[in-house]
């Protein structure tokens, strides 16, 4: 069965300090890959989404990247934290076997930018 | 601006009643999606109802979508406490590999 890894689960990170996201997947092959950010009592904002290795989307202009080296791994970064970074921070993929549409997701990073 | 948008926004019910949840789009689309996200947890897929279906069912839920409205409704049956959650409605314009537009959800809360 499929499952996706998200760390860490909290984090608490100053104004100013670098971030990294780490999101993985297991029992699939090609997913399409998400990340997406939670205001608090928000829907969900898509920030990048991939297709493949070294293949990366963005949605929003913002101080955040994305990378995916590997084929399940998908990692989100930022040089310089803002506050407006605060949020639930959700990878999700799709596709390989469980066809392209539904999106299955993993269990959030909660992160405070203070 | 939102492609799905829910209403209510919250929706408070006891526990055996059925609860209603409606999402409104604004472009055609392939498919609608309803998921469920528990307080502080990812979201779960709960069912998919394609541009050319009109209703469906999934256990104690009912998806209905009306294409020529640009709406959908999710109906769950005799609900539990643990259907405590915010639900999304989400939609895909494209083909495959199509992103997913999510609406804002509805806080539901089944008191028992």
């Amino acid at each position: 069965s499929q499952t996706i890894h998200q760390w860490p689960a909290t984090l608490v990170q100053p104004v100013g300090s670098p971030l990294s996201l780490e999101c993985t997947v297991e029992g699939t092959s090609n997913p399409n890959l998400y990340w997406y950010r939670q205001a608090a009592g928000r829907g969900l904002q898509l920030l990048f989404y991939s297709v493949g290795i070294g293949q990366i989307s963005s949605e929003v202009p913002q101080n955040l990247s994305a990378s995916r080296p590997q084929d399940r791994q998908f990692i989100l970064s930022s040089k310089k934290l803002l506050l407006s970074d605060s949020g639930f921070y959700l990878c999700a993929w799709s596709g390989g076997k469980k066809g392209s549409y539904e999106q299955y997701f993993g269990p959030g990073t909660r992160l405070t930018v203070t | 601006s939102q492609q799905g948008e829910e209403d209510p926004q919250a929706l408070s019910i006891q526990e055996g009643e059925n609860a209603t949840m409606n999402c409104s789009y604004k472009t055609s689309i392939n498919n609608l999606q309803w998921y469920r996200q528990n307080s502080g947890r990812g979201l779960v897929h709960l069912i998919l109802i394609r541009s050319n279906e009109r209703e469906k069912h999934s256990g104690r839920l009912r998806v209905t979508l009306d294409t020529s409205k640009k709406s959908s409704s999710l109906l769950i049956t005799a609900s539990r406490a643990a259907d405590t959650a915010s639900y999304f409605c989400a939609t895909v314009i494209g083909g495959a590999n199509s992103k997913l537009t999510f609406g804002k959800g509805i806080t539901l809360s089944v008191r028992p």
